[in-house]
Protein backbone atom coordinates (compact mmCIF):
# COMPACT_ATOMS: atom_id res chain seq x y z
CA UNK A 1 0.00 0.00 0.00
CA UNK A 2 1.56 3.05 -1.11
CA UNK A 3 1.49 5.93 1.12
CA UNK A 4 0.79 9.69 0.64
CA UNK A 5 3.76 11.40 -1.30
CA UNK A 6 4.10 15.08 -1.64
CA UNK A 7 6.58 17.10 -4.23
CA UNK A 8 9.06 18.76 -4.02
CA UNK A 9 10.07 18.13 -0.14
CA UNK A 10 11.44 22.00 0.11
CA UNK A 11 11.14 25.02 -2.25
CA UNK A 12 12.71 28.59 -1.93
CA UNK A 13 10.96 31.27 -3.54
CA UNK A 14 10.60 35.43 -3.22
CA UNK A 15 7.60 37.34 -2.48
CA UNK A 16 5.13 37.98 -5.41
CA UNK A 17 6.22 34.77 -7.22
CA UNK A 18 3.50 31.85 -7.88
CA UNK A 19 4.31 28.32 -6.46
CA UNK A 20 2.20 24.55 -7.09
CA UNK A 21 2.47 21.72 -4.54
CA UNK A 22 1.73 17.87 -5.38
CA UNK A 23 0.52 15.38 -3.70
CA UNK A 24 -0.32 11.88 -4.48
CA UNK A 25 -3.07 10.04 -2.30
CA UNK A 26 -3.00 6.84 -0.64
CA UNK A 27 -4.03 4.01 -2.67
CA UNK A 28 -8.32 3.65 -2.32
CA UNK A 29 -8.45 7.10 -0.96
CA UNK A 30 -10.51 9.79 -2.66
CA UNK A 31 -10.36 12.84 -0.54
CA UNK A 32 -7.42 14.84 -0.30
CA UNK A 33 -6.82 18.18 1.82
CA UNK A 34 -4.27 20.60 2.62
CA UNK A 35 -2.78 22.45 5.71
CA UNK A 36 -0.52 24.97 6.12
CA UNK A 37 1.52 24.66 9.47
CA UNK A 38 3.43 27.68 10.17
CA UNK A 39 6.39 27.24 12.69
CA UNK A 40 5.28 26.49 16.32
CA UNK A 41 2.06 26.24 15.19
CA UNK A 42 -0.58 23.35 14.72
CA UNK A 43 -1.83 22.61 11.28
CA UNK A 44 -4.53 24.93 9.74
CA UNK A 45 -7.04 23.80 7.41
CA UNK A 46 -7.13 25.05 3.71
CA UNK A 47 -9.46 23.11 1.67
CA UNK A 48 -10.52 19.67 0.95
CA UNK A 49 -11.65 18.04 -2.42
CA UNK A 50 -13.92 15.17 -2.64
CA UNK A 51 -13.91 13.30 -6.15
CA UNK A 52 -12.30 16.10 -8.25
CA UNK A 53 -14.59 19.14 -6.65
CA UNK A 54 -13.30 21.33 -3.67
CA UNK A 55 -16.12 20.74 -0.93
CA UNK A 56 -14.50 22.87 2.01
CA UNK A 57 -12.18 25.42 2.77
CA UNK A 58 -11.16 27.14 5.69
CA UNK A 59 -9.82 31.17 6.48
CA UNK A 60 -7.58 31.32 3.24
CA UNK A 61 -7.95 34.05 0.55
CA UNK A 62 -8.70 33.11 -2.84
CA UNK A 63 -5.26 33.41 -3.89
CA UNK A 64 -4.41 29.74 -2.31
CA UNK A 65 -6.32 27.62 -5.35
CA UNK A 66 -6.25 23.91 -5.85
CA UNK A 67 -7.04 21.28 -8.41
CA UNK A 68 -7.59 17.31 -8.12
CA UNK A 69 -7.09 14.98 -10.77
CA UNK A 70 -9.18 12.08 -11.75
CA UNK A 71 -6.69 9.49 -10.68
CA UNK A 72 -7.05 11.55 -7.11
CA UNK A 73 -3.78 13.23 -6.58
CA UNK A 74 -4.00 17.09 -6.43
CA UNK A 75 -2.03 20.19 -6.36
CA UNK A 76 -2.21 23.37 -4.30
CA UNK A 77 -1.47 26.74 -6.05
CA UNK A 78 -0.37 29.68 -4.06
CA UNK A 79 -0.66 32.90 -6.21
CA UNK A 80 1.42 36.03 -5.47
CA UNK A 81 3.43 35.05 -2.64
CA UNK A 82 4.00 36.90 0.89
CA UNK A 83 6.13 36.17 3.44
CA UNK A 84 3.76 34.86 5.56
CA UNK A 85 3.06 32.01 3.67
CA UNK A 86 6.00 30.74 4.67
CA UNK A 87 5.31 27.29 6.49
CA UNK A 88 5.25 23.60 5.95
CA UNK A 89 2.06 22.45 3.95
CA UNK A 90 0.50 18.85 4.28
CA UNK A 91 -1.24 16.82 2.43
CA UNK A 92 -3.90 14.89 3.71
CA UNK A 93 -6.08 11.67 2.45
CA UNK A 94 -8.82 9.75 3.30
CA UNK A 95 -11.49 7.35 1.91
CA UNK A 96 -14.32 10.22 2.17
CA UNK A 97 -16.54 7.60 3.98
CA UNK A 98 -17.68 10.82 6.06
CA UNK A 99 -17.79 9.70 9.33
CA UNK A 100 -16.46 11.53 12.43
CA UNK A 101 -13.71 8.74 13.11
CA UNK A 102 -12.32 8.94 9.47
CA UNK A 103 -8.88 8.75 9.60
CA UNK A 104 -6.32 11.33 7.34
CA UNK A 105 -3.42 9.92 6.22
CA UNK A 106 -0.84 12.35 6.03
CA UNK A 107 2.39 13.10 3.95
CA UNK A 108 5.63 14.48 5.66
CA UNK A 109 4.86 17.85 3.77
CA UNK A 110 6.59 20.30 1.34
CA UNK A 111 8.83 23.10 3.70
CA UNK A 112 8.04 26.15 1.38
CA UNK A 113 10.26 30.26 2.19
CA UNK A 114 9.30 32.85 1.06
CA UNK A 115 12.52 35.41 1.06
CA UNK B 1 -11.65 31.10 20.68
CA UNK B 2 -9.38 28.55 20.59
CA UNK B 3 -11.57 25.71 20.05
CA UNK B 4 -8.41 23.23 21.23
CA UNK B 5 -6.56 24.07 24.02
CA UNK B 6 -2.80 22.07 24.35
CA UNK B 7 -0.86 23.60 27.53
CA UNK B 8 2.05 21.87 27.71
CA UNK B 9 4.62 23.49 25.25
CA UNK B 10 7.02 20.90 26.14
CA UNK B 11 7.21 18.08 28.50
CA UNK B 12 9.86 15.76 29.44
CA UNK B 13 9.70 12.07 30.55
CA UNK B 14 12.51 9.30 31.99
CA UNK B 15 12.09 6.33 29.49
CA UNK B 16 9.98 3.62 30.74
CA UNK B 17 7.83 5.96 32.80
CA UNK B 18 4.60 7.32 31.78
CA UNK B 19 3.18 10.86 30.71
CA UNK B 20 -0.39 12.49 30.12
CA UNK B 21 0.13 15.36 27.48
CA UNK B 22 -3.20 17.83 28.33
CA UNK B 23 -5.77 18.71 26.00
CA UNK B 24 -8.83 20.71 26.18
CA UNK B 25 -11.11 21.56 23.51
CA UNK B 26 -14.47 23.98 22.93
CA UNK B 27 -17.46 22.54 20.72
CA UNK B 28 -21.28 23.73 21.24
CA UNK B 29 -22.07 19.91 18.98
CA UNK B 30 -23.31 16.99 20.72
CA UNK B 31 -21.10 14.91 17.96
CA UNK B 32 -17.83 15.37 17.48
CA UNK B 33 -14.22 13.02 17.22
CA UNK B 34 -11.00 13.88 18.92
CA UNK B 35 -8.05 12.72 17.56
CA UNK B 36 -4.10 12.53 18.87
CA UNK B 37 -1.47 12.79 16.35
CA UNK B 38 2.71 12.39 16.45
CA UNK B 39 4.74 14.59 14.25
CA UNK B 40 8.39 13.41 14.55
CA UNK B 41 10.79 15.78 13.18
CA UNK B 42 10.20 14.23 9.41
CA UNK B 43 7.16 16.24 9.62
CA UNK B 44 4.58 13.75 8.93
CA UNK B 45 1.39 13.76 11.56
CA UNK B 46 0.96 10.12 12.56
CA UNK B 47 -2.48 9.12 13.41
CA UNK B 48 -2.11 7.76 17.92
CA UNK B 49 -5.67 7.80 18.54
CA UNK B 50 -9.22 8.29 18.53
CA UNK B 51 -12.20 9.01 20.70
CA UNK B 52 -15.81 9.61 19.75
CA UNK B 53 -18.31 11.93 22.18
CA UNK B 54 -20.29 9.36 22.40
CA UNK B 55 -17.99 6.38 23.32
CA UNK B 56 -18.30 5.28 26.70
CA UNK B 57 -14.97 3.86 26.95
CA UNK B 58 -11.65 5.33 27.16
CA UNK B 59 -9.87 4.72 23.66
CA UNK B 60 -6.85 2.61 23.88
CA UNK B 61 -4.24 1.52 20.99
CA UNK B 62 -1.42 -0.39 22.66
CA UNK B 63 0.81 2.33 24.73
CA UNK B 64 -1.82 4.80 24.05
CA UNK B 65 -4.96 5.66 25.97
CA UNK B 66 -7.18 8.26 26.00
CA UNK B 67 -8.23 9.88 29.24
CA UNK B 68 -11.86 11.14 28.37
CA UNK B 69 -13.85 13.78 30.53
CA UNK B 70 -16.83 14.91 28.48
CA UNK B 71 -17.77 17.15 31.39
CA UNK B 72 -14.96 18.77 31.58
CA UNK B 73 -14.34 18.72 27.67
CA UNK B 74 -11.17 17.69 28.47
CA UNK B 75 -9.30 14.53 26.17
CA UNK B 76 -5.61 13.71 27.64
CA UNK B 77 -3.21 11.40 26.05
CA UNK B 78 -2.04 9.06 27.99
CA UNK B 79 1.50 7.32 26.54
CA UNK B 80 2.65 4.53 29.23
CA UNK B 81 6.17 2.47 29.44
CA UNK B 82 7.76 5.61 26.76
CA UNK B 83 10.28 5.12 24.49
CA UNK B 84 12.98 7.14 23.12
CA UNK B 85 11.33 6.76 19.94
CA UNK B 86 8.23 8.81 21.33
CA UNK B 87 10.65 11.82 21.34
CA UNK B 88 8.33 14.41 19.19
CA UNK B 89 5.44 16.88 18.49
CA UNK B 90 1.98 15.52 19.61
CA UNK B 91 -1.28 17.33 18.53
CA UNK B 92 -4.56 16.96 19.54
CA UNK B 93 -7.43 17.60 17.10
CA UNK B 94 -11.31 17.57 16.55
CA UNK B 95 -13.72 16.96 14.02
CA UNK B 96 -17.02 18.23 14.10
CA UNK B 97 -20.11 17.11 12.51
CA UNK B 98 -19.28 18.36 8.71
CA UNK B 99 -19.76 21.28 7.21
CA UNK B 100 -21.20 20.87 3.80
CA UNK B 101 -19.03 17.49 3.40
CA UNK B 102 -15.82 18.91 4.56
CA UNK B 103 -13.78 16.54 7.25
CA UNK B 104 -11.28 19.10 8.44
CA UNK B 105 -9.70 18.48 11.43
CA UNK B 106 -8.78 21.69 14.03
CA UNK B 107 -5.63 21.07 15.51
CA UNK B 108 -4.02 22.58 18.72
CA UNK B 109 -0.79 23.70 18.82
CA UNK B 110 0.97 20.94 20.21
CA UNK B 111 3.21 19.56 22.80
CA UNK B 112 6.84 18.86 22.08
CA UNK B 113 7.45 15.79 24.61
CA UNK B 114 11.38 14.62 24.96
CA UNK B 115 12.42 11.28 26.07
CA UNK B 116 15.28 11.21 28.19
CA UNK B 117 17.51 8.07 28.34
Amino acid sequence: ETGVTQSPTHLIKTRGQQVTLRCSSQSGHNTVSWYQQALGQGPQFIFQYYREEENGRGNFPPRFSGLQFPNYSSELNVNALELDDSALYLCASSSGTGGLNEKLFFGSGTQLSVL
Amino acid sequence: AQKITQTQPGMFVQEKEAVTLDCTYDTSDQSYGLFWYKQPSSGEMIFLIYQGSYDEQNATEGRYSLNFQKARKSANLVISASQLGDSAMYFCAMREEPQGGSEKLVFGKGTKLTVNP
